[in-house]
Protein backbone atom coordinates (compact mmCIF):
# COMPACT_ATOMS: atom_id res chain seq x y z
CA UNK A 1 0.00 0.00 0.00
CA UNK A 2 1.13 3.48 -0.63
CA UNK A 3 1.62 4.86 2.88
CA UNK A 4 1.38 8.78 2.83
CA UNK A 5 3.39 11.16 5.46
CA UNK A 6 2.07 14.82 5.62
CA UNK A 7 3.70 17.42 7.89
CA UNK A 8 3.46 19.09 10.07
CA UNK A 9 1.22 17.28 12.00
CA UNK A 10 -0.38 21.31 13.27
CA UNK A 11 0.11 24.26 12.17
CA UNK A 12 0.14 27.88 13.90
CA UNK A 13 -0.93 30.46 11.56
CA UNK A 14 -1.59 33.90 11.26
CA UNK A 15 -3.85 35.42 9.34
CA UNK A 16 -2.50 37.09 6.15
CA UNK A 17 0.53 34.59 6.04
CA UNK A 18 1.55 32.14 3.17
CA UNK A 19 1.94 28.98 4.35
CA UNK A 20 2.78 25.39 2.46
CA UNK A 21 1.41 21.83 3.85
CA UNK A 22 3.59 18.94 2.18
CA UNK A 23 2.68 15.51 1.49
CA UNK A 24 5.05 12.50 0.83
CA UNK A 25 4.51 8.75 -0.99
CA UNK A 26 6.31 6.34 0.15
CA UNK A 27 6.49 5.40 -4.00
CA UNK A 28 5.62 7.37 -6.76
CA UNK A 29 2.38 8.24 -7.34
CA UNK A 30 2.88 10.38 -10.59
CA UNK A 31 0.67 13.22 -10.13
CA UNK A 32 -2.48 11.06 -8.97
CA UNK A 33 -2.78 13.12 -5.80
CA UNK A 34 -5.30 14.95 -4.75
CA UNK A 35 -5.69 17.42 -0.94
CA UNK A 36 -8.96 17.62 0.74
CA UNK A 37 -10.13 20.06 3.31
CA UNK A 38 -12.39 19.20 6.65
CA UNK A 39 -13.48 21.91 8.30
CA UNK A 40 -15.04 20.75 12.24
CA UNK A 41 -18.15 18.47 12.16
CA UNK A 42 -17.94 18.61 8.11
CA UNK A 43 -17.52 15.99 5.87
CA UNK A 44 -13.90 16.51 3.75
CA UNK A 45 -14.53 18.49 0.52
CA UNK A 46 -12.03 18.70 -2.51
CA UNK A 47 -9.58 20.94 -2.98
CA UNK A 48 -7.01 20.06 -5.41
CA UNK A 49 -6.87 17.72 -8.00
CA UNK A 50 -4.22 16.06 -9.67
CA UNK A 51 -1.40 17.80 -7.55
CA UNK A 52 -2.29 21.08 -9.03
CA UNK A 53 -5.42 21.35 -10.77
CA UNK A 54 -7.58 24.19 -9.60
CA UNK A 55 -11.35 23.01 -8.43
CA UNK A 56 -14.14 24.98 -9.54
CA UNK A 57 -15.83 27.40 -6.33
CA UNK A 58 -12.44 26.87 -4.28
CA UNK A 59 -11.17 29.87 -3.63
CA UNK A 60 -7.94 30.87 -5.56
CA UNK A 61 -5.58 31.29 -2.40
CA UNK A 62 -5.25 27.41 -2.42
CA UNK A 63 -2.94 25.73 -4.76
CA UNK A 64 -0.86 22.70 -5.25
CA UNK A 65 2.36 21.35 -7.07
CA UNK A 66 4.45 18.25 -6.98
CA UNK A 67 4.82 15.04 -8.68
CA UNK A 68 6.06 11.65 -8.00
CA UNK A 69 6.55 11.33 -4.49
CA UNK A 70 6.64 14.74 -3.02
CA UNK A 71 3.73 17.24 -2.92
CA UNK A 72 2.72 20.67 -1.63
CA UNK A 73 -0.43 22.62 -0.71
CA UNK A 74 0.13 26.49 -0.55
CA UNK A 75 -2.44 28.60 0.95
CA UNK A 76 -1.21 32.28 -0.36
CA UNK A 77 -2.57 34.42 2.55
CA UNK A 78 -4.61 32.11 4.97
CA UNK A 79 -8.24 33.22 6.37
CA UNK A 80 -9.44 32.09 9.71
CA UNK A 81 -12.20 30.53 7.17
CA UNK A 82 -9.30 27.71 6.56
CA UNK A 83 -8.55 26.32 9.92
CA UNK A 84 -9.19 23.15 9.03
CA UNK A 85 -7.90 19.65 8.84
CA UNK A 86 -6.01 19.14 5.27
CA UNK A 87 -6.18 15.37 3.81
CA UNK A 88 -4.06 14.21 0.95
CA UNK A 89 -5.06 11.43 -1.01
CA UNK A 90 -3.66 9.39 -4.11
CA UNK A 91 -5.56 7.45 -6.47
CA UNK A 92 -2.95 5.78 -8.26
CA UNK A 93 -2.84 2.27 -6.82
CA UNK A 94 -5.47 0.32 -4.70
CA UNK A 95 -5.68 0.52 -2.13
CA UNK A 96 -6.58 4.14 -1.93
CA UNK A 97 -4.60 5.79 0.87
CA UNK A 98 -5.15 9.20 2.89
CA UNK A 99 -2.36 11.41 4.71
CA UNK A 100 -2.92 11.41 8.42
CA UNK A 101 -3.59 15.06 7.82
CA UNK A 102 -2.30 18.69 9.03
CA UNK A 103 -4.43 20.53 11.45
CA UNK A 104 -4.18 24.42 11.09
CA UNK A 105 -4.44 26.12 14.36
CA UNK A 106 -4.62 29.60 15.01
CA UNK A 107 -1.17 31.14 16.45
CA UNK B 1 -26.72 19.86 -7.19
CA UNK B 2 -25.32 16.13 -6.06
CA UNK B 3 -26.52 15.33 -3.01
CA UNK B 4 -25.64 11.91 -0.72
CA UNK B 5 -27.52 11.18 2.10
CA UNK B 6 -26.28 8.70 4.54
CA UNK B 7 -28.58 6.48 6.80
CA UNK B 8 -28.74 3.40 8.78
CA UNK B 9 -25.94 4.19 11.72
CA UNK B 10 -26.71 3.32 15.33
CA UNK B 11 -25.38 1.27 18.55
CA UNK B 12 -24.69 -2.18 18.07
CA UNK B 13 -22.78 -4.92 19.99
CA UNK B 14 -19.49 -6.68 19.22
CA UNK B 15 -19.93 -9.24 16.70
CA UNK B 16 -23.45 -7.59 15.25
CA UNK B 17 -24.38 -6.14 11.82
CA UNK B 18 -26.04 -3.01 10.20
CA UNK B 19 -26.30 -2.22 6.86
CA UNK B 20 -25.95 1.50 5.70
CA UNK B 21 -27.65 2.87 2.53
CA UNK B 22 -26.73 6.40 0.85
CA UNK B 23 -29.13 7.56 -1.74
CA UNK B 24 -27.87 9.94 -4.28
CA UNK B 25 -29.39 12.15 -6.69
CA UNK B 26 -28.22 15.63 -9.03
CA UNK B 27 -26.20 13.39 -10.41
CA UNK B 28 -26.79 10.20 -13.44
CA UNK B 29 -25.71 7.85 -10.32
CA UNK B 30 -25.71 4.81 -12.79
CA UNK B 31 -22.45 6.45 -14.45
CA UNK B 32 -20.48 6.94 -11.43
CA UNK B 33 -17.76 4.39 -9.09
CA UNK B 34 -18.93 5.10 -5.60
CA UNK B 35 -16.85 4.29 -2.35
CA UNK B 36 -17.49 4.39 1.14
CA UNK B 37 -14.68 6.09 3.31
CA UNK B 38 -14.89 5.95 7.30
CA UNK B 39 -13.20 8.50 9.98
CA UNK B 40 -12.61 6.93 13.25
CA UNK B 41 -13.07 9.21 16.35
CA UNK B 42 -10.45 12.22 16.35
CA UNK B 43 -8.42 10.06 13.69
CA UNK B 44 -8.11 10.20 9.62
CA UNK B 45 -9.86 9.10 6.82
CA UNK B 46 -9.85 5.50 5.93
CA UNK B 47 -10.94 4.13 2.53
CA UNK B 48 -12.98 1.16 2.85
CA UNK B 49 -15.06 0.01 -0.35
CA UNK B 50 -15.27 0.97 -3.90
CA UNK B 51 -18.00 -0.76 -6.51
CA UNK B 52 -17.86 0.10 -10.43
CA UNK B 53 -20.85 1.75 -11.84
CA UNK B 54 -22.06 -0.82 -12.99
CA UNK B 55 -20.91 -3.20 -9.97
CA UNK B 56 -19.26 -5.41 -11.95
CA UNK B 57 -16.07 -4.85 -9.94
CA UNK B 58 -15.46 -4.13 -6.13
CA UNK B 59 -12.51 -3.75 -3.63
CA UNK B 60 -12.28 -3.91 -0.06
CA UNK B 61 -9.37 -2.63 2.56
CA UNK B 62 -8.07 -5.40 4.33
CA UNK B 63 -9.03 -4.14 7.39
CA UNK B 64 -13.05 -5.05 6.16
CA UNK B 65 -12.61 -7.61 3.60
CA UNK B 66 -14.84 -10.73 4.06
CA UNK B 67 -17.21 -8.60 6.85
CA UNK B 68 -18.53 -6.09 4.67
CA UNK B 69 -19.94 -6.09 1.37
CA UNK B 70 -20.53 -2.92 -0.92
CA UNK B 71 -23.44 -2.97 -3.29
CA UNK B 72 -25.98 -0.78 -5.37
CA UNK B 73 -29.19 -0.25 -7.21
CA UNK B 74 -29.22 1.83 -10.01
CA UNK B 75 -32.66 1.58 -10.08
CA UNK B 76 -32.88 3.22 -6.92
CA UNK B 77 -29.72 5.60 -6.63
CA UNK B 78 -28.73 3.77 -3.67
CA UNK B 79 -25.21 2.66 -2.62
CA UNK B 80 -24.94 -0.08 0.79
CA UNK B 81 -22.82 -1.22 3.07
CA UNK B 82 -23.38 -4.57 4.61
CA UNK B 83 -21.41 -4.97 7.52
CA UNK B 84 -21.09 -8.10 9.59
CA UNK B 85 -18.96 -9.25 12.61
CA UNK B 86 -19.01 -5.89 13.26
CA UNK B 87 -16.19 -4.98 16.38
CA UNK B 88 -15.09 -2.16 18.54
CA UNK B 89 -12.54 -0.58 15.63
CA UNK B 90 -15.57 -0.29 13.33
CA UNK B 91 -16.94 2.64 15.14
CA UNK B 92 -16.72 5.25 13.00
CA UNK B 93 -18.63 8.11 10.82
CA UNK B 94 -19.06 6.49 7.54
CA UNK B 95 -19.34 8.73 4.17
CA UNK B 96 -20.42 7.41 1.22
CA UNK B 97 -18.87 9.30 -1.90
CA UNK B 98 -18.58 9.70 -5.51
CA UNK B 99 -16.03 9.25 -7.61
CA UNK B 100 -14.71 10.53 -11.27
CA UNK B 101 -11.21 9.02 -11.78
CA UNK B 102 -10.31 8.02 -7.87
CA UNK B 103 -10.67 11.30 -7.20
CA UNK B 104 -13.61 11.96 -4.45
CA UNK B 105 -15.48 14.79 -5.67
CA UNK B 106 -18.47 14.57 -3.73
CA UNK B 107 -19.07 13.50 -0.24
CA UNK B 108 -22.12 13.01 1.96
CA UNK B 109 -22.69 13.82 5.09
CA UNK B 110 -21.91 11.02 7.21
CA UNK B 111 -23.76 8.62 9.40
CA UNK B 112 -22.26 7.44 12.97
CA UNK B 113 -21.86 3.95 13.48
CA UNK B 114 -20.71 2.70 17.22
CA UNK B 115 -19.98 -0.45 18.22
CA UNK B 116 -19.85 -1.50 21.97
CA UNK B 117 -21.14 -3.57 24.23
Amino acid sequence: DVVLTQSPAILSVTPGERISLSCRASESVDTYLHWYQQKPNESPRLLIKYASQSISGIPSRFSGSGSGTDFTLSINGVELEDLSIYYCQQGNSLPWTFGGGTKLELK
Amino acid sequence: EVQLVESGGGLVQPGSSLKLSCVASGFIFSSYNMHWIRQAPKKGLEWIALIYYDSSNKYYADSVRGRFTISRDNSKNTLYLEMNSLRSEDTAMYYCAKSTMGIFDYWGQGVMVTVSS
